[in-house]
C-alpha cells in the first residue's frame, strides 16, 4: 500500500499553461508539506497545511496556490508555468506538525516547462 | 536562519570501503535531525534521525550521532554496499513556529563501485 501517492509522476506543458499536481497520503497523518527539488537536487519548502489549514507559506511566487480539502489531501496548482518552475515537487506528510516527527515523502511529480 | 551544510560531493567509494559524509548545520534552540537518501528516480526516504544531544540514530548499517558541542551530525557506515549508491541529505527540522519543516542540505552523490 502506498503510504503517500502523488499524480501525475511525469508533467510535460508548455510555459503559460496552469497544472495541479494532486497528493494523498493513507498514513492518517494531520501535516502535509510540498517541497521543491531543483535541478541540482537542492530541495527547499514551499508549503505545509496542517488539519487544513496553512502554516507554512514560504516565499514562493503567487503562482503557486496549494489547496486541502481534507487532511489526507493537498493539491499544488500553479498558474501562467514559467521555465524556472521545472523541478521535481515532492509531497510529504508526518504524525503532526513539529521538530521530532519523521516526514513520509512522495514519489515526486516530475515537471518539465517548455 | 537555520541551515545545514553537507560536505561537498560527489563521493566515489570501492565495495566495503568506509564511508564518512560530515554535515553540520545552524539553529536556534534544539532541533531533531535527520539523514535521508534519495534512490534514482525514487522519493526520499529517511535513512535515520536522532532528536536530542548525544542520540546516536542506526539503520542499515548507517549511524549518526548528534553533537550539539560541534553542532554535527556526520553520517558513517563501516562497510559500504553497491546499493548503497544514491544520494544523502542532511536535514534539521527545528521547533517552535518553523512547525516542523525540514531545511535540508545539498545533498551529497554517492556511488559506490564493485
Amino acid at each position: 500500500d502506498t503510504a503517500v501517492s502523488q499524480t501525475p509522476k511525469y508533467l510535460v506543458t508548455q510555459m503559460g499553461n496552469d497544472k495541479s499536481i494532486k497528493c494523498e497520503q493513507n498514513l492518517g497523518h494531520d501535516t502535509m508539506y510540498w517541497y521543491k527539488q531543483d535541478s541540482k537536487k537542492f530541495l527547499k519548502i514551499m508549503f505545509s497545511y496542517n488539519n487544513k489549514e496553512l502554516i507554512i507559506n514560504e516565499t514562493v511566487p503567487n503562482r503557486f496556490s496549494p489547496k486541502s480539502p481534507d487532511k489526507a489531501h493537498l493539491n499544488l496548482h500553479i498558474n501562467s508555468l514559467e521555465l524556472g518552475d521545472s523541478a521535481v515537487y515532492f509531497c510529504a506528510s508526518s504524525q503532526q506538525a513539529g521538530g521530532p516527527w519523521t516526514q513520509y515523502f512522495g514519489p515526486g511529480t516530475r515537471l518539465l516547462v517548455l | 536562519g537555520d541551515s545545514v551544510t553537507q560536505m561537498e560531493g560527489p563521493v566515489t567509494l570501492s565495495e566495503e570501503a568506509c564511508l564518512t559524509i560530515n554535515c553540520t548545520y545552524t539553529a536556534t534552540g534544539y532541533p531533531s535531525l535527520f539523514w535521508y537518501v534519495q534512490y534514482p528516480g525514487e522519493g526520499l526516504q529517511l535513512l535515520l534521525k536522532a532528536t536530542k544531544a548525544d542520540d546516536k540514530g542506526s539503520n542499515k548499517g548507517f549511524e549518526a550521532t548528534y553533537r550539539k558541542e560541534t553542532t554535527s551530525f556526520h553520517l558513517e557506515k563501516g562497510s559500504v554496499q553497491v546499493s548503497d549508491s544514491a544520494v544523502y541529505f542532511c536535514a534539521l527540522s527545528a521547533g517552535g513556529t518553523s512547525y516542523g519543516k525540514l531545511t535540508f542540505g545539498q545533498g551529497t552523490i554517492l556511488t559506490v563501485h564493485p
